[in-house]
């Protein structure tokens, strides 16, 4: 089965700054999906960002970019000039068609400093 | 047009009673999910059906029982309900075929607060 391992249960930046979330996973799969959601406190899932396995590039989307290093198998989530907005629940997420389901790290809070 | 939504948003209720939860989707998605959000926030997969087929079955108490009328809903109903099974329970889904993309859509999320 495939784990998803998020070690950094509390993260804090100032607002401004940059901040990296770690997330590794464990698979035997070469074909699959990653993905960062974030929760804020309104609990809606919300899709930050997603990278294919197969894509050596790493994916990025305005402020939010990953660090995908497939063999090391360790996904990170850099989101650059941090906003209060971005102060939220963050879930690293897999996805294999073989599995047909997503599976969570257990998540970082994020907190951002005025 | 809300994507993915879930009735109700919340639900409090006594120990022992049966109630139910419903979902339904309208992007024309082939595959829905029921997941469990517990008090750490923890995400776990309880159900997945394809076309109104169960294809996902975790070890979940057989007292939750999803039903799928078509595959536009997916609706879970838990009888005899105890302490533990407060949490937040998330609807989602998910395209098959070339559209696939691996992404889940979510709902909002019902918070079950068991007395």
């Amino acid at each position: 089965a495939q784990t998803v391992t998020q070690s950094q249960p509390e993260m804090s930046v100032q607002e401004a700054e940059t901040v990296t979330l770690s997330c590794t996973y464990d698979t035997s799969e070469s074909d699959y999906y990653l993905f960062w959601y974030k929760q804020p406190p309104s609990r809606q899932m919300i899709l930050v960002i997603r990278q294919e396995a197969y894509k050596q590039q790493n994916a990025t989307e305005n402020r939010f970019s990953v660090n995908f290093q497939k063999a090391a198998k360790s996904f990170s989530l850099k989101i650059s000039d941090s906003q209060l907005g971005d102060a939220a629940m963050y879930f690293c997420a897999y996805f294999s068609n073989a599995g047909n389901m997503l599976t969570f790290g257990g998540g970082t809070r994020l907190m951002v400093k005025p | 047009d809300t994507a993915v939504s879930q009735t109700p948003k919340y639900l409090v209720t006594q120990m022992g009673n049966d109630k139910s939860i419903k979902c339904e989707q309208n992007l024309g998605h082939d595959t829905m999910y029921w997941y469990k959000q517990d008090s750490k926030k923890f995400l776990k997969i309880m159900f997945s059906y394809n076309n109104k087929e169960l294809i996902i079955n975790e070890t979940v108490p057989n007292r939750f029982s999803p039903k799928s009328p078509d595959k536009a809903h997916l609706n879970l109903h838990i009888n005899s309900l105890e302490l533990g099974d407060s949490a937040v329970y998330f609807c989602a889904s998910r395209q098959e075929g070339l559209a696939n993309t691996g992404e889940l859509f979510f709902g909002e999320g019902s918070r079950l607060t068991v007395l």
